[in-house]
């Protein structure tokens, strides 16, 4: 079994809606949780990152971190196109040297 | 953030032979890393480069394959070396910032080996 497990999708959705994607993982000494989002071609972004459990938001995106479930979340208001892209969560714990655990990725692929 | 740029960006090349990546920072950082991103797959770390040490490979990967230098905070670069068909896949450049010791990537660079 994987540490981190991201349903691959595809995830497709119309323009507008939310978009939800989550991560599962296995490792309870995680501590720092990031999403990126990977343009096909591009490397990955950084798009929010949180700390312990609880919510972030920044402008469309909202992060959500359940550390006594070993859940993750990122939600994506009003949708759009340029969001279409694949989105990768990881983790990582700073006794192991703040190195990054990813998840597979979600490839989402909103329709105008 | 960071301003990461990679050299090549993409190169094809025959098996048996080896290529160097570089892998230049726009401020200087303690913590390099090198990923490793096969077709339609997440990113795996090969190893981490840190200035003034040896670099630390992860399981699976050593040395001799991908060897790794890290002359000064600015810059790295990782060879991929006796190159096989296996080895075709982007490789990836990052460093380490902040408080969370978030992470911020380069473009990659896009291997083929024939």
């Amino acid at each position: 079994q994987k540490e981190v497990e991201q349903d691959p999708g595809p995830l497709s959705v119309p323009e507008g809606a939310i978009v939800s994607l989550n991560c599962t993982y296995s490792n309870s000494a995680f501590q720092y949780f990031m999403w990126y989002r990977q343009y096909s071609r591009k490397g990955p972004e950084l798009l929010m990152y949180t700390y312990s459990s609880g919510n972030k938001e920044d402008g469309r995106f909202t992060a959500q971190v359940d550390k006594s479930s070993k859940y993750i979340s990122l939600f994506i208001r009003d949708s759009q196109p340029s969001d279409s892209a694949t989105y990768l969560c990881a983790m990582s714990d700073r006794a192991a040297g703040n190195k990054l655990t990813f998840g597979g990725g979600t490839r989402v692929l909103v329709k105008p | 953030s960071a301003v990461i740029s990679q050299k090549p960006s993409r190169d094809i090349c025959q098996r048996g032979t080896s290529l160097t990546i570089q892998c230049q920072v726009d401020s200087q950082v303690t913590m390099m890393f090198w990923y490793r991103q096969q077709p339609g797959q997440s990113l795996t770390l090969i190893a981490t480069a840190n200035q003034g040490s040896e670099a630390t490979y992860e399981s699976g990967f050593v040395i001799d394959k991908f060897p790794i230098s890290r002359p000064n905070l600015t810059f790295s670069t990782l060879t991929v070396s006796n190159m096989s068909p296996e080895d075709s896949s982007i490789y990836l450049c990052s460093v380490g910032r902040g408080q969370y010791n978030e992470q911020f990537f380069g473009p990659g660079t896009r291997l083929t080996v024939l």
